[in-house]
């Protein structure tokens, strides 16, 4: 009965590779987020999606590209990885965009070699 | 747009000892802030939040925060440390009434001391 859940929950990866991590909520929710929490345990919103709309897009490089396939799931799809994506990404939920409680997932924690 | 500065990476305490951990924002509207506490190798998880209601607002597991207009501030306490408290803690602000983003503050690691 996870309310958010991401997948997979480690990544080991070489430079120059491309993953994907999933996320899912059953809460029902209309709005979900990516973060990303550097080494430094800072943490900054990277998209967001509104009933599958993208609703907020920070300034993240291209190849980083979100998918909402439905409202329940939202994928993030990184092409030729590098050292310095290497931090743990955080997805969250919340009822809609105006409604001010997250609730966020165990984090994917990705590491470039 | 908003900012949020939390004063001390690392606050350590005693278990028993009062917790005090500070955060100050930067809003040009008039803000929505949170507190959520990051336990190790875990999501982050709402410990309370302002949302223009009392100013005073009471959180999980005991921990409550106080909204200051004057002071710009919303610092976090609980009388009492717990071992458990242990963790990082994170304060975030959000403009009200808007496509809502949080915007963090950089954390501070309570440790509790025996």
């Amino acid at each position: 009965d996870t309310a958010v859940s991401q997948t997979p929950k480690y990544l080991v990866t070489q430079m120059g590779n491309d993953k994907s991590i999933k996320c899912e909520q059953n809460l029902g929710h209309d709005t979900m987020y990516w973060y990303k929490q550097d080494s430094k345990k800072f943490l900054k919103i990277m998209f967001s999606y509104n009933n599958k709309e993208l609703i907020i897009n920070e300034t993240v490089p291209n190849r980083f590209s979100p998918k909402s396939p439905d409202k329940a799931h939202l994928n993030l799809h990184i092409n030729s990885l590098e050292l310095g994506d290497s931090a743990v990404y955080f997805c969250a939920s919340s009822p809609s965009p105006l409604q001010e409680t997250q609730y966020f997932g165990p984090g994917t924690r990705l590491l470039v070699l | 747009a908003q900012s949020v500065t939390q004063l001390g990476s690392h606050v350590s305490v005693s278990e028993g000892a009062l917790v005090l951990l500070r955060c100050n924002y930067s809003s040009s509207v008039p803000p929505y802030l949170f507190w959520y506490v990051q336990y190790p190798n875990q999501g982050l998880q709402l410990l309370l939040k302002y949302t223009s209601a009392a100013t005073l607002v009471k959180g999980i597991n005991g921990f409550e925060a106080e909204f200051k207009k004057s002071e710009t501030s919303f610092h976090l306490t609980k009388p009492s440390a717990h071992m458990s408290d242990a963790a990082e803690y994170f304060c975030a602000v959000s403009p009200s009434g808007s496509n809502y983003k949080l915007t963090f503050g950089k954390g501070t690691l309570l440790t509790v001391n025996p």
